[in-house]
């Protein structure tokens, strides 16, 4: 089966950039990741998601480079409250085989 | 709209006792997921549907679990007989396309 894995943990303060990188077997070029924030005792909460090489929404942006082995999420400026586990889930086979990532535990800190 | 409603929230039984989990999606979400997550780790998919058809279940341990979805709506999860390992949480959730909106999950502890 692939094997999806991120950093365990990642520290940071408010107010400066966050980036979260998942590396994965080279995906095929329609095979989509999406990226999920998780707090204790909720489950996976949405944040992103593409399959090209640069998504942006109102909360975050999604880099995939040409190689398509790894994925970036970036979160432009964190907020104490951003304090979570983010996961990759990685969509390979079109969809058809979903991996989730090993999770990073970020802390931001005032 | 409601989200993913998800019983019971939390459920502890003795090893080799059964247990089942219950899913009711998001009203129109075609695919539904069943995931297990133990403590400290990323979920893993149990079984996928599509409508009341399996799309995925290749790593659910058929031996003990089993799942169905009746007319394409609600799921339900068993486990018969639990081992101390299944001890995790279990977490639905459903989807229109690819975005997949998440229940609460049910925490189970297997003593």
């Amino acid at each position: 089966l692939a094997k999806t894995t991120q950093p365990i943990s990642m520290d940071s303060y408010e107010g400066q950039e966050v980036n979260i990188t998942c590396s994965h077997n080279n995906i095929a070029t329609n095979d989509y990741i999406t990226w999920y924030q998780q707090f204790p005792s909720q489950g996976p909460r949405f944040i992103i998601q593409g399959y090209k090489t640069k998504v942006t929404n109102e909360v975050a942006s999604l880099f995939i480079p040409a190689d398509r082995k790894s994925s970036t999420l970036s979160l432009p400026r964190v907020s104490l409250s951003d304090t979570a586990v983010y996961y990759c889930l990685v969509g390979f086979e079109g969809f058809q085989k979903l991996v989730f990532g090993t999770g990073t535990r970020l802390l931001v800190s005032p | 709209e409601a989200g993913v409603a998800q019983s019971p929230r939390y459920k502890i039984i003795e090893k080799r006792q059964s247990v089942a989990f219950w899913c009711n999606p998001i009203s129109g979400h075609a695919t539904l997921y069943w995931y297990q997550q133990i403590l400290g780790q990323g979920p893993k998919l149990l079984i996928q549907f599509q409508n009341n058809g399996v799309v995925d279940d290749s790593q659910l341990p058929k031996d003990r679990f089993s799942a169905e979805r009746l007319k394409g709506v609600d799921s339900t999860l068993k486990i018969q007989p639990a081992k101390l390992e299944d001890s995790a949480v279990y977490l639905c959730a459903s989807s229109l396309s690819n975005e997949q909106y998440f229940g609460p999950g049910t925490r189970l502890t297997v003593t």
